[in-house]
């Protein structure tokens, strides 16, 4: 498997611009995390999809934001308009859920994408 | 109060040093652990899982106690490319949730 694609892996953009940001998970896994960094901030989540359905966007900063995971193998994280403060770099990551009492399942990244708004 | 609160470091040690770092969590209901790696500029990957019982993986060792809410890493023998940043991790299952919580991360490096 290829793992986590996400893409653009850098996109430089104009306050004001609408940026699509965009992420393949594993197949067969059935929990999307999209994640944003800093160095302020380290790791925020954002929201995360269990069987393509939103289950919980409490760390999107605003009515800016929006995801979306049309079927089991796409999801999107939209800015709109954005600002300069949405620099960082955003990672998706998903994982599958552990069938078994005592058994951890980790968390897979992608290469993140590195957001830039002059 | 953070949900996982880590020493943001940095931690500079010799080569060959032994080195360890501590992360608590505050959700009690957790119930997945785990030690994450992630070098500059790249995506963080999993160092380890952490179980009850402590579990070691060659030069590492992860222990966790739950009375205390606490996570620990131990880095026996440290080498160069041990410097990376590590971040500890905590997977609640509460109320129908299901997710990864980071820590901010402890920095380490590792001098020649």
């Amino acid at each position: 498997d290829a793992g986590v694609i996400q893409s653009p892996r850098h996109e430089v953009t104009e306050m004001g611009q609408e940026v699509t940001l965009r992420c393949k998970p594993i197949s067969g896994h059935d929990y999307l995390f999209w994640y944003r960094q800093t160095m302020m901030r380290g790791l925020e989540l954002l929201i995360y999809f269990n069987n393509n359905v939103p289950i919980d966007d409490s760390g999107m900063p605003e009515d800016r934001f929006s995801a979306k995971m049309p079927n089991a193998s796409f999801s999107t994280l939209k800015i709109q308009p954005s600002e300069p403060r949405d620099s960082a770099v955003y990672f998706c990551a998903s994982s599958v859920r552990a069938r078994a009492a005592g058994k951890n399942t980790e968390a897979f990244f992608g290469q993140g994408t590195r957001l830039t708004v002059v | 109060r953070k949900e996982v609160e880590q020493d943001p470091g940095p931690f500079n040690v010799p080569e060959g040093a032994t080195v360890a770092f501590n992360c608590t969590y505050s959700n009690s209901a957790s119930q997945s652990f785990f030690w994450y790696r992630q070098d500059c500029r790249k995506e963080p990957k999993l160092l380890m899982s952490v179980y009850s019982s402590g579990n070691e993986d060659g030069r590492f060792t992860a222990q966790l106690n739950r009375a205390s809410q606490y996570i620990s890493l131990l880095i026996r023998d440290s080498k160069l490319s041990d410097s990376a940043t590590y971040l500890c991790v905590v997977n609640s299952e509460t109320s129908g949730t299901y997710k990864y919580i980071f820590g901010t991360g402890t920095r380490l490096k590792v001098l020649a």
